[in-house]
């Protein structure tokens, strides 16, 4: 079976710190793929990123860094010098043979 | 613009009374999905369809049903049987190869509430 935890149910930083957002994953597929999706208030969950089982290369986009481990099952989110903006749920998916699993998400709050 | 649409954003229904909520796209996306998303508990798969004419029950189909007459489109009914519909619902699509590793386009959500 396919399971994402995110063990982190709310965080609240200050503007400019940096945060990191932890997700663990289980599943017996030897291909899958990990992502991550930011929900604004609005609702929609917009792409983020998405890694493949077999590239453990970690990711820099911008202020967003991605930390996959195949070791430990852990696909961490990193937000360097958070902004008001960046305040939203945040979900990491597993998708395997089965459709895609979820986290509960995270909550994200950055204060000014 | 491709994308997913949903209608209504709001929803109200009273006890007993089934409501169909609309999904839409024009992503030429042969899969479809519905999920459930309560306070705390991440979203949970209701029903999906990789094909026209075609769907499975996902984790929590109970209370609900679907039809997939078309690849555009992929309503959700939910009945009087679901007795705690009040939640906010969200449509998805991607392309049907399942391990493509392509991610979900999301549409904006209904959010239901019953009154």
């Amino acid at each position: 079976a396919q399971k994402v935890t995110q063990a982190q149910t709310e965080i609240s930083v200050v503007e400019k710190e940096d945060v990191t957002l932890d997700c663990v994953y289980e599943t017996r597929d030897t291909t899958y793929y990990l992502f991550w999706y930011k929900q604004p208030p609005s609702g929609e969950l917009v792409f983020l990123i998405r890694r493949n089982s077999f590239d453990e290369q970690n990711e820099i986009s911008g202020r967003y860094s991605w930390n996959f481990q195949k070791s430990t099952s852990s696909f961490n989110f990193t937000i360097t010098a958070s902004q008001v903006v960046d305040s939203a749920v945040y979900f990491c998916a597993l998708r395997g043979w089965n459709d895609m699993r979820f986290g509960a998400g995270t909550r994200l709050t950055v204060k000014p | 613009d491709g994308g997913i649409t949903q209608s209504p954003k709001y929803l109200f229904r009273k006890e007993g009374q089934n409501v169909t909520l609309s999904c839409e796209q024009n992503l030429n996306h042969d899969a479809m999905y519905w999920y459930r998303q309560d306070p705390g508990q991440g979203l949970r798969l209701i029903y999906y369809s990789q094909i026209v004419n075609d769907f499975q029950k996902g984790d929590i189909a109970e209370g609900y049903s679907v039809s997939r007459e078309k690849k555009e489109s992929f309503p959700l009914t939910v009945t009087s049987a679901q007795k705690n519909p009040t939640a906010f619902y969200l449509c998805a699509s991607t392309f049907g190869d399942r391990l493509s590793g392509y991610g979900y386009t999301f549409g904006s959500g209904t959010r239901l509430t019953v009154v």
